[in-house]
């Protein structure tokens, strides 16, 4: 079974760039979670999605990120304009409505702001 | 709010040393709580996990028990391999109010030499 699919693993932008992440969770896997996970610390929860629908979206900084999950499959990350503070690993992960206790991580992006 | 503390690291022992790595958290209501492990170059994985006081997570030889009158999930393993070198990072998990996220403690980089 695949696993948690990101893309791409790795980009390097100057800073005021757009960027995009992307991920396509475990096939049936009705919950997506993106995090950030800064140098030398845990990841946060920037949003998460039920389906197509996100219910918690209380941390992703919305002045400059936005996210969307068309089709409650697939889903995409959005950085414009970039900052150097924004430079990161973004984690995607997945797990079943029922199993939230069950959240399986993607290798995620490392982005690099100059 | 929620919060994780663990033991910083690096944390260097010697194959078959005895481990220990500290957790201990902040949470209202009953939070379930997990040992995520990083491996070089791949993304995190659940290692073990505990839902309720009391109980005990267990796999690969590790091992973390649930106490709620000490607020603590101490991971530990009797004999350790180089195999085990990674990074481990401690998590809650509480559903209550509608929050469904993961918060992690910083991570413990552990080096074990042959």
């Amino acid at each position: 079974e695949a696993g948690v699919v990101q893309s791409p693993r790795y980009k390097i932008i100057e800073k005021k760039q757009p960027v995009a992440f992307w991920c396509n969770p475990i096939s049936g896997h009705n919950t997506l979670y993106w995090y950030r996970q800064n140098l030398g610390q845990g990841p946060e929860l920037l949003i998460r999605y039920e389906n197509e629908e996100a219910v918690d979206d209380s941390q992703l900084p919305k002045d400059r990120f936005s996210a969307e999950r068309l089709k409650g499959v697939d889903s995409t990350l959005k950085i414009q304009p970039a900052e150097l503070g924004d430079s990161a690993v973004y984690l995607c992960a997945s797990s079943f409505a029922g199993q939230r206790n069950e959240q399986f991580f993607g290798p995620g992006t490392r982005l690099t702001v100059l | 709010g929620n919060s994780v503390t663990q033991m910083e690291g690096p944390v260097t022992l010697s194959e078959e040393a005895f481990l220990t790595i500290n957790c201990t958290y902040t949470a209202t209501g009953y939070p379930s709580l997990f040992w995520y492990v990083q491996y070089p170059g791949e993304g995190l994985q659940l290692l073990l996990k505990a839902t309720k006081a009391d109980d005990k997570g267990s796999n690969k030889g590790f091992e973390a028990t649930y106490r709620k009158e000490t607020t603590s999930f101490h991971l530990e393993k009797g004999s350790v391999q180089v195999s085990d070198s990674a990074v481990y990072f401690c998590a809650l998990r509480n559903s209550g109010g509608g929050a469904d996220g993961l918060t992690f403690g910083k991570g413990t980089h552990l080096i074990i030499q042959p």
